[in-house]
């Protein structure tokens, strides 16, 4: 069965950057995107792009470019979202998601979630 | 004005019906979308519920009880969750999605009470 198994939560400083990982199984990883969605505390879901699992190359949703950085390690079906010059307002629960395909009109819905990682940013 | 708007709250009893609605802005139109539905429980992430375009295009999310469905409201511009036979299990966050300018475009959810 389809799983997105995410990496444990991160407590970090401002001014640090954080790495989240995204561990596919039960399908092939370079037939459909992996997108990732923010959400902060008590708020509603964020999409903050895509990127192409066959090619690799990034799509960022607008306002989230610059500080966020999309990459693959396709030789163990993982996604990862980095980040850097982390704020306060970067505390939220980032959750990786699949969609039905490579991102396209009718193929980029969230299908498959992972469970989440929570990045707290406190001094 | 936000590209999708839904009520913040509704409270409805258990076995009864709710309609919730995800109204998209005036300058765009509610027909040429796929609305796509999502539940969250606390704690949880979101679960993909169904899609809806029209009768002929819909989509119902695997293991997804009959009792949740969609429509829309074209007068309203609105794409609407129906749920019947409300039950407990049900209070939870509700969020439409579409898909706009090359774009995943999220609703800001509704809290569904069942009380």
């Amino acid at each position: 069965q389809v799983q997105l198994v995410q990496s444990e939560s991160e407590l970090k400083k401002p001014g640090a950057s954080v790495k989240v990982s995204c561990k596919a199984s039960g399908y092939t990883f370079s037939n459909y995107a992996v997108t990732w969605v923010r959400q902060a505390p008590g708020q509603g879901l964020e999409w903050m792009g895509w990127i192409n699992t066959n090619t690799g190359n990034p799509t960022y949703a607008q306002g989230f470019t610059g500080q966020f950085v999309f990459s693959l390690d396709t030789s163990v079906s993982t996604a990862y979202l980095q980040f850097s010059s982390l704020k306060a307002e970067d505390t939220a629960v980032y959750y990786c998601a699949r969609g039905k395909g490579l991102c396209s009109e009718y193929n980029c819905y969230p299908e498959y979630w992972g469970q989440g990682t929570l990045v707290t940013v406190s001094s | 004005q936000a590209v999708l708007t839904q009520p913040s709250s509704l409270s409805a009893s258990p076995g009864a019906s709710a309609s919730l609605t995800c109204t998209l802005r005036s300058d765009i139109n509610v027909d040429t979308y796929r609305i796509y539905w999502y539940q969250q429980k606390p704690g949880s992430p979101p679960q993909y519920l169904l899609r809806y375009k029209s009768d002929s295009d819909k989509q119902q999310g695997s293991g997804v009880p009959s009792r949740f469905s969609g429509s829309k409201d074209a007068s309203a511009n609105a794409g609407i969750l129906f749920i019947s036979g409300l039950q407990s299990e049900d209070e939870a966050d509700y969020y439409c999605m579409i898909w706009h300018n090359s774009a995943v475009v999220f609703g800001g959810g509704t809290k569904l009470t069942v009380l």
